[in-house]
């Protein structure tokens, strides 16, 4: 299948600061990535979607200010997380894809918010 | 809006034993469905994916069934090992972005 890099793998940050990940398809040019949270003992939940020269579309409950997503090339994508909290602590997972195809994911973010 | 159950939340078997997780989501217009493996603190591990024109996939001693039209799919481990020991995620992918189950967290004791 094909490789979906994401880094770093894990971060921690102070409160109040922001915090850059980014997510990159390794050999092969996506047209959609997809961003998700996961919460210890939870289930992955989407947060945003973007498609790559266009703005992401963010799902209900996600602040698209901050929560800062670009995708300004076919193989990269970063995820801003702004002024953190330590609510934001959490493990974030990128998937890219093709249309209608399967999603590869990245082995994923923790981030940590002192 | 597509939801995807997965029963059971947990399961503890004894080594060798034969086990089926199952999962069902609400709306049948889906593209696929996979099935991962997620170890603590990793993040995932496909195992399995059924295109939607599918019946079933088999991989080692996993074997995956998908009836569409009763949005439903198990996932059947043979002869379980204490490697088995995660959490199995479902996912379903249509004109959304993959779905995930809350998953089944797996126990194979030694």
């Amino acid at each position: 299948g094909a490789v979906v890099s994401q880094h770093p793998s894990w971060v921690i940050c102070k409160s109040g600061t922001s915090v850059k990940i980014e997510c990159r398809s390794l050999d092969f040019q996506a047209t959609t990535m997809f961003w998700y949270r996961q919460f210890p003992k939870q289930s992955l939940m989407l947060m945003a979607t973007s498609n790559e020269g266009s703005k992401a579309t963010y799902e209900q409950g996600v602040e698209k200010d901050k929560f800062l997503i670009n995708h300004a090339s076919l193989t990269l994508s970063t995820l801003t997380v702004t002024s953190a909290h330590p609510e934001d602590s959490s493990f974030y997972i990128c998937s890219a894809s093709l249309p209608a195809a399967e999603q590869y994911f990245g082995p994923g973010t923790r981030l940590t918010v002192t | 809006k597509q939801e995807v159950t997965q029963i059971p939340a947990a399961l503890s078997v004894p080594e060798g034993e034969n086990l089926v997780l199952n999962c069902s989501f609400t709306d049948s217009a889906i593209y696929n469905l996979q099935w991962f493996r997620q170890d603590p603190g990793k993040g995932l591990t496909s195992l399995l994916l059924i295109q939607s024109s599918q019946r079933e996939q088999t991989s080692g001693r996993l074997n995956a069934s998908l009836d569409k039209s009763s949005g439903r799919s198990t996932l059947y481990i043979a002869a379980s090992q204490p490697g088995d020991s995660a959490t199995y995620l479902c996912a379903v992918r249509g004109n959304t972005p993959l779905v995930f189950g809350k998953g089944t967290r797996l126990s194979v004791i030694a």
